[in-house]
């Protein structure tokens, strides 16, 4: 069964301090993986994927991601946090075994001024 | 124009009644998803419908059933809704592969 775990349901930063968000996931073969923000009442929007070449994968808004086959984790970053980055953030791994996408149950980023 | 369009965007209903809740997409992809999100659970997946003849049971699909009646339009209806079906639900198109999935702008649902 595919899984993902994002430790930390909010995690909360200082502005201008790094941000660092986990993800861990299981599968049996090389997945996809995703990372997604969700503004306050908006939709889901992709920050960045992983789709089986560069294992560091640079996105929107500064982020970027960095896929570990050994550790099974897809841990996301920015540098330095601003204040427009308070959201949930949510990680997601498509096996690309029948092709579903499977998430994680969300980490809520809080930046404080 | 949106990729992915719901409607409505929200809905209030009362115990008993039945509800559907529509989605078209623009992006010509074979696949759509419904999901609902609750805080704290994250995404879940309701159904999948990878074309036109073909709907998958999702992890949560008791209680809902969908209807996909072209490629760009699948929709989900409860067919008696109950307050624990509160929640915000997707709809998601993807390509074939799945090195993408697009979400719609969400419909927030509130059983009283």
């Amino acid at each position: 069964a595919q899984s993902v775990t994002q430790l930390g349901s909010h995690v909360s930063v200082s502005e201008g301090a790094l941000v660092l968000l986990r993800c861990n996931y299981s599968s049996s073969v090389p997945p996809y993986l995703f990372w997604y923000v969700q503004y306050p009442n908006q939709g889901l929007q992709l920050l960045l994927k992983y789709t089986s070449a560069a294992t560091l994968v640079k996105g929107i808004n500064g982020f970027e991601a960095e896929f570990k086959k050994s550790e099974t984790s897809f841990h996301l970053t920015k540098p330095s946090a601003h204040m427009s980055d308070a959201a949930e953030y949510f990680c997601a791994v498509n096996p690309n075994t029948g092709n579903q996408f499977y998430f994680g149950t969300g980490t809520s980023l809080t930046v404080i001024p | 124009d949106a990729d992915v369009t719901q409607t409505p965007r929200n809905r209030i209903t009362k115990t008993g009644k039945r509800i559907m809740l529509e989605c078209s997409q623009t992006k010509g992809h074979d696949r759509m998803y419904w999901y609902r999100q609750d805080p704290g659970l994250g995404l879940r997946l309701i159904y999948y419908s990878f074309d036109v003849k073909d709907i998958n049971k999702g992890e949560i699909s008791d209680g809902y059933s969908v209807s996909r009646q072209a490629q760009a339009k699948f929709s989900l209806s409860l067919e008696s809704a109950i307050p624990n079906q509160t929640a915000l639900y997707f709809c998601a198109t993807s390509d074939p592969w799945g090195t993408e999935a697009f979400f719609g702008q969400g419909t927030r649902l509130t059983v009283v």
